[in-house]
């Protein structure tokens, strides 16, 4: 099973860009990358997901090496309502079954 | 439609007593997840059901923890005999997809304190 270590905290500044990394060495062929965002007292939310290469929607951009061993989520131009703590998730779901491993969080703190 | 639903939001119980939660998922999704999550730490994956089959199950769940989809609808999770370890957040997801993980639209979970 792959096992997926993140950063346990970072500090940002409104308006700059934050990169956050997830090592996930034993990743599997068919497993995919995922981030969520977790607010306090919330289930966590969809951010974006990817395989290789690079993924980009209208909040965030997730860059996947050709090793797929790590993946760095980018959040550009942050506010203070990115506060939160965010998690990769890594693994896939067969019609016959699964695996999902989130990883620890990294508690992002945006200040002014 | 108004999102993955679960209810209690809160739930004390004492040490052995046995505790049943419910989740209503986005009602086109086929699957449905549950996680179980303690504080600072991320979600941990319990089991998963596409329509009403349950196909996958966490080593973590174990025997005393039992879940349910019937008619491939609303989902419930049953603890017995509950042990002041089962103290947590647990979250369910639902997400429609055909392959792969999907999207997975998660509630806003049920808290479980065991005194």
């Amino acid at each position: 099973l792959a096992k997926t270590t993140q950063p346990i905290s970072m500090d940002s500044y409104e308006g700059q860009e934050v990169n956050i990394t997830c090592s996930h060495n034993n990743i599997a062929t068919n497993d995919y990358i995922t981030w969520y965002q977790q607010f306090p007292s919330q289930g966590p939310r969809f951010i974006i997901q990817g395989y290789k290469t690079k993924v980009t929607n209208e909040v965030a951009s997730l860059f996947i090496p050709a090793d797929r061993k790590s993946s760095t989520l980018s959040l550009p131009r942050v506010s203070l309502s990115d506060t939160a703590v965010y998690y990769c998730l890594v693994g896939t779901i067969y019609n016959q079954g699964g695996k999902l491993i989130f990883g620890q969080g990294t508690e992002l703190s945006v200040k002014p | 439609d108004t999102g993955v639903s679960q209810d209690p939001r809160h739930k004390i119980t004492k040490r052995g007593q046995n505790v049943t939660f419910r989740c209503d998922p986005i009602s086109e999704h086929n699957r449905l997840y549950w996680y179980r999550q303690t504080l600072g730490q991320g979600p941990e994956f319990l089991t998963y059901f596409q329509n009403e089959a349950q196909l996958e199950k966490s080593r973590l769940l174990s025997d005393r923890f039992s879940a349910e989809r019937p008619k491939g609808s609303f989902s419930t999770l049953e603890i017995q005999r509950t042990e002041q370890g089962d103290s947590a957040m647990y979250l369910c997801a639902s997400s429609y997809s055909r392959q792969g993980v999907g999207e997975q639209f998660f509630g806003p979970g049920t808290r479980l304190t065991v005194l």
